[in-house]
């Protein structure tokens, strides 16, 4: 079975460039995160959905970051325009219904912000 | 907010167990205690998760004081591949998002 999918893996732009980030999840799977890592810390979760609705968007820097997952499958995140503090990992995690709620980790889009 | 403290980092000889230990002194009833590890360059795994009874998975084991205030991580047999940074976090079983804070490097010497 395959796993979280990302893409691209690594990515760099120049500050105030759009920048894009794709996630597919694992199949069935109903519970979709996004989360960013910085160097040398934890992930940190920047929006959750289920199905197609954003249940937890609090962390999520509304001026320039957007998403969606608009048929409840993979989904795309977005900075419009990235700043250099944008520079880190971008994750990507599923879930599904019932059991142990584990999250299953994408391998992360890295992102250089020059 | 982590809710939880772990030691910055340990190491481990091979074919050893590691004991990574972690406090979540403030630990409400209905909160879970899980394990992830993150291998450099890749994303975070699950490992194991408990509430007040010890676990044992293929993984690793989990123990958990009577108190619920602590927990250990236990790696019976340390591999090289096993060198990681390890997050204990503690959440209600679903709905809360995960706070990983940064974990205990651990690195496993040959």
């Amino acid at each position: 079975e395959a796993g979280v999918v990302q893409s691209p893996r690594y990515k760099i732009i120049e500050k105030k460039q759009p920048v894009a980030f794709w996630c597919n999840p694992i199949s069935g799977h109903n519970t979709l995160y996004w989360y960013r890592q910085n160097l040398g810390q934890g992930p940190e979760l920047l929006i959750r959905y289920e199905n197609e609705e954003a249940v937890d968007d609090s962390q999520l820097p509304k001026d320039r970051f957007s998403a969606e997952r608009l048929k409840g499958v993979d989904s795309t995140l977005k900075i419009q325009p990235a700043e250099l503090g944008d520079s880190a990992v971008y994750l990507c995690a599923s879930s599904q219904p019932g059991g142990a709620d584990e999250q299953f980790f994408g391998p992360g889009t890295r992102l250089t912000v020059l | 907010d982590a809710k939880t403290t772990q030691p910055t980092s340990m190491d481990c000889a091979e074919g050893r167990a590691a004991n990574l230990p972690c406090n979540h002194s403030t630990i409400s009833g209905n909160e879970y205690v899980y394990w992830y590890r993150q291998i450099h360059s890749q994303g975070p795994q699950y490992i194991i998760h408990g509430l007040k009874n010890n676990e044992t998975n293929e993984m690793a084991s989990l123990i958990i004081t009577e108190d619920r205030k602590s927990s250990t991580l236990i790696l019976p047999h340390a591999t090289l591949r096993d060198t990681a940074v390890y997050y204990c976090i503690v959440r209600v079983y679903t709905g809360n998002q995960f706070y990983f804070g940064t974990g205990t490097s651990l690195t496993v010497i040959p």
